[in-house]
């Protein structure tokens, strides 16, 4: 069964550069017939696609976050990453993780990481 | 960017009623629409992709149909575990986004 756990620090200041990390296990991030990505909610409100990643390498991300947005993939570590930078409270939400299947649908998710970007 | 339009906002219902939802995309997304069931505290679920096949697992009264940019999830016959948030998402072309969500909430 596949599983995906995000890791990362829970609290952050504002400016500072986030780092989050996903890893897989019952699967592989090196799989061609998947891409992985990262969505994020704030608290009470919906859903935002941020990024995806297949493990070439290519790289999809959102037009209103690619300035600040970096998504990587390692391998070897069975893991693909999100690096967000100059982070304002309008960051603040819970951040997931995903597997996307056939035309991009997220058929697995992580459990989600909250992250609150506070002085 | 392909904007997603979900309505209603919030809908009350009972057990055993019959609930539609509805999507509409700013401009055609063939049939490539998902539809995600998330209850507080949770990831969301995916339900449905391709506007219509139910995703392994899912019961058969969640049902999807629709294509071109106006797309319908029905729930057929209510069922207490079935309150919660759903959400619609376009899957034809990056940058993939979201519908408002629609809240099922209890009569």
């Amino acid at each position: 069964q596949l599983h995906l756990q995000e890791s990362g620090p829970g609290l952050v200041k504002p400016s500072e550069t986030l780092s989050l990390t996903c890893t897989v296990s019952g699967g592989s991030v090196s799989s061609s017939s998947y891409y992985w990505g990262w969505i994020r909610q704030p608290p009470g409100k919906g859903l935002e696609w941020i990024a995806t990643i297949y493990h070439s390498g290519s790289t999809y991300y959102n037009p209103s976050l690619k300035s600040r947005l970096s998504i990587s993939v390692d391998t070897s570590k069975n893991q693909f990453s999100l690096r967000l930078s100059s982070l304002t409270a309008a960051d603040t939400a819970v951040y997931y993780c995903a597997r996307l299947a056939g035309r991009y649908y997220s058929d697995y998710w992580g459990q989600g990481s909250l992250v609150i970007v506070s002085s | 960017d392909i904007q997603m339009t979900q309505s209603p906002s919030s809908v009350s219902a009972s057990v055993g009623d019959r609930v539609t939802i509805t999507c509409r995309a700013s401009q055609t997304i063939i049939s490539w629409l998902a539809w995600y069931q998330q209850k507080p505290g949770k990831a969301p679920k995916l339900l449905i992709h391709g506007a219509s096949t139910l995703q392994s697992g899912v019961p058969s009264r969640f049902s999807g149909s629709g294509s071109g940019t106006d797309f319908t999830l029905t729930i057929s016959s209510l069922q207490p575990e079935d309150f919660a948030t759903y959400y619609c998402q376009q899957t034809n072309s990056f940058p993939l986004t979201f519908g408002g969500g629609t809240k099922v909430e209890i009569k």
